[in-house]
Protein backbone atom coordinates (compact mmCIF):
# COMPACT_ATOMS: atom_id res chain seq x y z
CA UNK A 1 0.00 0.00 0.00
CA UNK A 2 1.79 3.08 -1.29
CA UNK A 3 -0.43 6.13 0.22
CA UNK A 4 0.65 9.17 -1.30
CA UNK A 5 3.36 9.06 -3.73
CA UNK A 6 5.08 12.18 -5.16
CA UNK A 7 7.37 12.74 -7.51
CA UNK A 8 9.87 13.91 -8.10
CA UNK A 9 11.50 13.90 -4.87
CA UNK A 10 14.49 15.79 -5.32
CA UNK A 11 14.67 19.04 -7.85
CA UNK A 12 17.38 22.11 -8.63
CA UNK A 13 15.54 24.70 -11.21
CA UNK A 14 16.86 28.14 -12.77
CA UNK A 15 14.52 31.14 -11.93
CA UNK A 16 12.32 31.66 -14.34
CA UNK A 17 12.03 27.72 -15.21
CA UNK A 18 8.74 26.17 -14.55
CA UNK A 19 7.76 22.41 -13.77
CA UNK A 20 5.51 20.18 -12.23
CA UNK A 21 5.10 18.14 -8.52
CA UNK A 22 3.39 15.14 -9.71
CA UNK A 23 0.86 13.22 -6.24
CA UNK A 24 -1.17 10.36 -6.40
CA UNK A 25 -3.15 8.86 -3.52
CA UNK A 26 -4.16 4.88 -4.10
CA UNK A 27 -6.53 5.39 -0.29
CA UNK A 28 -9.38 6.30 -2.16
CA UNK A 29 -9.91 9.74 -0.59
CA UNK A 30 -11.86 12.65 -1.71
CA UNK A 31 -9.63 15.44 -0.88
CA UNK A 32 -5.85 16.51 -1.90
CA UNK A 33 -3.66 19.09 -0.65
CA UNK A 34 -0.47 20.75 -0.74
CA UNK A 35 1.92 22.13 1.76
CA UNK A 36 5.02 23.27 1.58
CA UNK A 37 7.92 23.30 4.43
CA UNK A 38 10.25 25.89 5.49
CA UNK A 39 12.38 26.45 8.76
CA UNK A 40 10.87 28.40 11.40
CA UNK A 41 7.16 28.22 9.28
CA UNK A 42 5.87 25.07 9.80
CA UNK A 43 3.45 23.58 7.24
CA UNK A 44 1.47 26.26 5.48
CA UNK A 45 -1.40 24.82 2.87
CA UNK A 46 -0.92 26.51 -0.14
CA UNK A 47 -3.83 24.81 -2.39
CA UNK A 48 -6.15 21.99 -1.58
CA UNK A 49 -8.92 20.35 -3.72
CA UNK A 50 -11.96 19.30 -1.27
CA UNK A 51 -13.18 16.09 -4.01
CA UNK A 52 -12.55 15.75 -7.44
CA UNK A 53 -13.22 18.86 -9.86
CA UNK A 54 -12.89 21.72 -7.43
CA UNK A 55 -9.62 23.30 -6.05
CA UNK A 56 -9.27 26.19 -4.26
CA UNK A 57 -6.27 28.61 -2.68
CA UNK A 58 -4.85 27.75 0.49
CA UNK A 59 -2.45 30.14 2.87
CA UNK A 60 0.35 31.02 -0.16
CA UNK A 61 -1.21 29.98 -3.11
CA UNK A 62 0.37 32.90 -5.24
CA UNK A 63 3.09 31.63 -7.99
CA UNK A 64 1.40 28.49 -7.96
CA UNK A 65 -1.36 26.79 -9.89
CA UNK A 66 -2.84 22.87 -9.65
CA UNK A 67 -4.61 20.68 -11.46
CA UNK A 68 -7.27 17.65 -9.79
CA UNK A 69 -7.10 15.23 -12.76
CA UNK A 70 -8.84 12.91 -11.24
CA UNK A 71 -9.75 10.99 -7.64
CA UNK A 72 -6.10 10.32 -7.31
CA UNK A 73 -3.38 12.67 -8.83
CA UNK A 74 -3.37 16.17 -7.68
CA UNK A 75 -0.36 18.44 -9.38
CA UNK A 76 1.48 21.55 -8.46
CA UNK A 77 2.54 23.62 -10.77
CA UNK A 78 5.09 26.21 -10.94
CA UNK A 79 5.03 28.48 -13.73
CA UNK A 80 8.23 30.61 -13.33
CA UNK A 81 10.31 29.32 -10.30
CA UNK A 82 11.48 32.19 -8.04
CA UNK A 83 14.34 31.58 -5.23
CA UNK A 84 11.32 32.15 -2.68
CA UNK A 85 9.64 28.62 -3.41
CA UNK A 86 13.16 26.94 -2.21
CA UNK A 87 11.50 24.81 -0.15
CA UNK A 88 10.31 20.90 0.69
CA UNK A 89 6.99 20.59 -0.97
CA UNK A 90 4.25 17.61 0.85
CA UNK A 91 1.31 16.41 -1.08
CA UNK A 92 -1.03 14.99 1.41
CA UNK A 93 -4.72 13.62 1.63
CA UNK A 94 -7.98 12.65 3.25
CA UNK A 95 -10.91 10.42 3.21
CA UNK A 96 -12.65 14.41 3.10
CA UNK A 97 -12.64 17.97 4.58
CA UNK A 98 -15.40 17.28 7.42
CA UNK A 99 -13.98 18.04 10.82
CA UNK A 100 -10.73 15.82 12.40
CA UNK A 101 -10.54 13.98 9.39
CA UNK A 102 -7.03 12.66 9.18
CA UNK A 103 -4.61 13.83 6.86
CA UNK A 104 -1.69 11.30 5.34
CA UNK A 105 1.63 12.73 4.08
CA UNK A 106 3.42 11.85 1.28
CA UNK A 107 7.15 11.78 1.74
CA UNK A 108 8.37 15.18 0.28
CA UNK A 109 9.42 16.86 -2.41
CA UNK A 110 12.59 19.24 -1.92
CA UNK A 111 12.90 22.11 -4.40
CA UNK A 112 15.54 24.58 -4.81
CA UNK A 113 15.65 27.35 -7.30
CA UNK A 114 19.19 28.90 -7.80
CA UNK B 1 1.05 36.61 16.69
CA UNK B 2 0.96 32.92 15.49
CA UNK B 3 -2.06 31.13 15.93
CA UNK B 4 -0.19 27.93 16.80
CA UNK B 5 2.90 28.61 19.23
CA UNK B 6 5.84 25.86 19.04
CA UNK B 7 8.92 25.85 20.77
CA UNK B 8 11.21 25.16 17.90
CA UNK B 9 14.00 23.24 20.37
CA UNK B 10 16.06 20.82 19.82
CA UNK B 11 15.49 19.25 22.86
CA UNK B 12 17.70 16.76 23.69
CA UNK B 13 17.50 13.73 26.45
CA UNK B 14 18.95 10.79 27.73
CA UNK B 15 17.02 7.52 27.08
CA UNK B 16 14.32 6.45 29.01
CA UNK B 17 13.26 9.93 30.04
CA UNK B 18 9.82 11.49 30.18
CA UNK B 19 9.97 14.17 27.44
CA UNK B 20 7.12 16.93 27.79
CA UNK B 21 6.43 18.95 24.04
CA UNK B 22 4.13 21.63 24.00
CA UNK B 23 2.26 24.24 22.10
CA UNK B 24 0.10 26.99 22.72
CA UNK B 25 -2.97 28.39 20.20
CA UNK B 26 -5.08 31.66 20.29
CA UNK B 27 -8.07 30.64 18.46
CA UNK B 28 -10.98 29.29 20.85
CA UNK B 29 -12.49 28.07 17.22
CA UNK B 30 -10.19 25.59 17.23
CA UNK B 31 -11.71 21.87 17.81
CA UNK B 32 -9.64 19.00 16.87
CA UNK B 33 -5.95 18.47 18.24
CA UNK B 34 -3.48 16.14 16.74
CA UNK B 35 0.63 15.41 17.17
CA UNK B 36 2.66 14.81 14.16
CA UNK B 37 5.94 12.88 14.16
CA UNK B 38 8.58 13.66 11.38
CA UNK B 39 11.65 11.59 10.77
CA UNK B 40 14.29 13.47 8.86
CA UNK B 41 13.49 14.03 5.30
CA UNK B 42 10.46 12.16 5.70
CA UNK B 43 6.54 13.08 5.06
CA UNK B 44 4.61 13.74 8.60
CA UNK B 45 2.75 11.11 10.16
CA UNK B 46 -0.03 11.00 12.24
CA UNK B 47 0.72 10.31 16.31
CA UNK B 48 -2.06 11.25 18.14
CA UNK B 49 -5.79 12.77 17.35
CA UNK B 50 -8.07 14.39 20.12
CA UNK B 51 -10.84 16.68 20.22
CA UNK B 52 -11.93 16.81 23.56
CA UNK B 53 -10.13 18.38 26.99
CA UNK B 54 -8.44 16.13 29.23
CA UNK B 55 -5.90 13.09 28.27
CA UNK B 56 -5.43 10.38 26.11
CA UNK B 57 -3.01 7.60 25.89
CA UNK B 58 -1.82 5.72 23.28
CA UNK B 59 1.34 3.65 24.24
CA UNK B 60 4.03 5.31 25.68
CA UNK B 61 2.52 8.68 24.60
CA UNK B 62 -0.23 10.75 26.14
CA UNK B 63 -1.75 13.81 24.51
CA UNK B 64 -2.91 15.81 26.71
CA UNK B 65 -5.67 19.15 26.02
CA UNK B 66 -6.54 22.16 28.08
CA UNK B 67 -9.04 24.05 26.06
CA UNK B 68 -9.21 26.86 29.24
CA UNK B 69 -5.67 27.67 28.73
CA UNK B 70 -5.21 26.93 24.92
CA UNK B 71 -2.68 24.54 25.74
CA UNK B 72 -1.47 21.00 24.33
CA UNK B 73 0.88 18.85 25.38
CA UNK B 74 2.44 15.45 24.07
CA UNK B 75 4.16 13.49 26.70
CA UNK B 76 6.35 10.57 26.05
CA UNK B 77 7.25 8.12 28.48
CA UNK B 78 10.52 6.17 28.45
CA UNK B 79 11.91 7.90 25.66
CA UNK B 80 13.85 5.35 22.83
CA UNK B 81 16.70 6.71 20.39
CA UNK B 82 13.73 6.05 17.86
CA UNK B 83 11.69 8.73 18.70
CA UNK B 84 13.92 11.10 17.52
CA UNK B 85 12.50 13.54 15.19
CA UNK B 86 10.51 16.53 14.87
CA UNK B 87 7.06 16.66 16.63
CA UNK B 88 4.05 19.23 14.97
CA UNK B 89 1.22 20.01 16.62
CA UNK B 90 -1.84 20.59 14.56
CA UNK B 91 -4.83 21.84 15.41
CA UNK B 92 -8.55 22.06 13.36
CA UNK B 93 -11.08 23.75 13.04
CA UNK B 94 -14.55 23.31 11.33
CA UNK B 95 -15.35 26.52 9.57
CA UNK B 96 -18.47 25.43 7.51
CA UNK B 97 -16.21 25.06 4.28
CA UNK B 98 -13.70 22.80 5.33
CA UNK B 99 -11.54 21.68 7.65
CA UNK B 100 -8.86 24.25 8.20
CA UNK B 101 -5.29 22.90 9.59
CA UNK B 102 -2.69 25.12 11.65
CA UNK B 103 0.60 23.55 11.88
CA UNK B 104 3.27 24.56 14.63
CA UNK B 105 6.53 25.03 13.52
CA UNK B 106 7.55 21.48 14.83
CA UNK B 107 10.03 20.51 18.01
CA UNK B 108 12.99 18.55 17.88
CA UNK B 109 13.70 16.10 19.81
CA UNK B 110 17.01 13.70 19.98
CA UNK B 111 16.97 11.00 22.59
CA UNK B 112 20.32 9.95 23.77
CA UNK B 113 22.23 5.88 24.37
Amino acid sequence: NAGVTQTPKFQVLKTGQSMTLQCAQDMNHNSMYWYRQDPGMGLRLIYYSASEGTTDKGEVPNGYNVSRLNKREFSLRLESAAPSQTSVYFCASSVGQSSGNTIYFGEGSWLTVV
Amino acid sequence: QKEVEQDPGPLSVPEGAIVSLNCTYSNSAFQYFMWYRQYSRKGPELLMYTYSSGNKEDGRFTAQVDKSSKYISLFIRDSQPSDSATYLCAIASWTGGGNKLTFGTGTQLKVEL
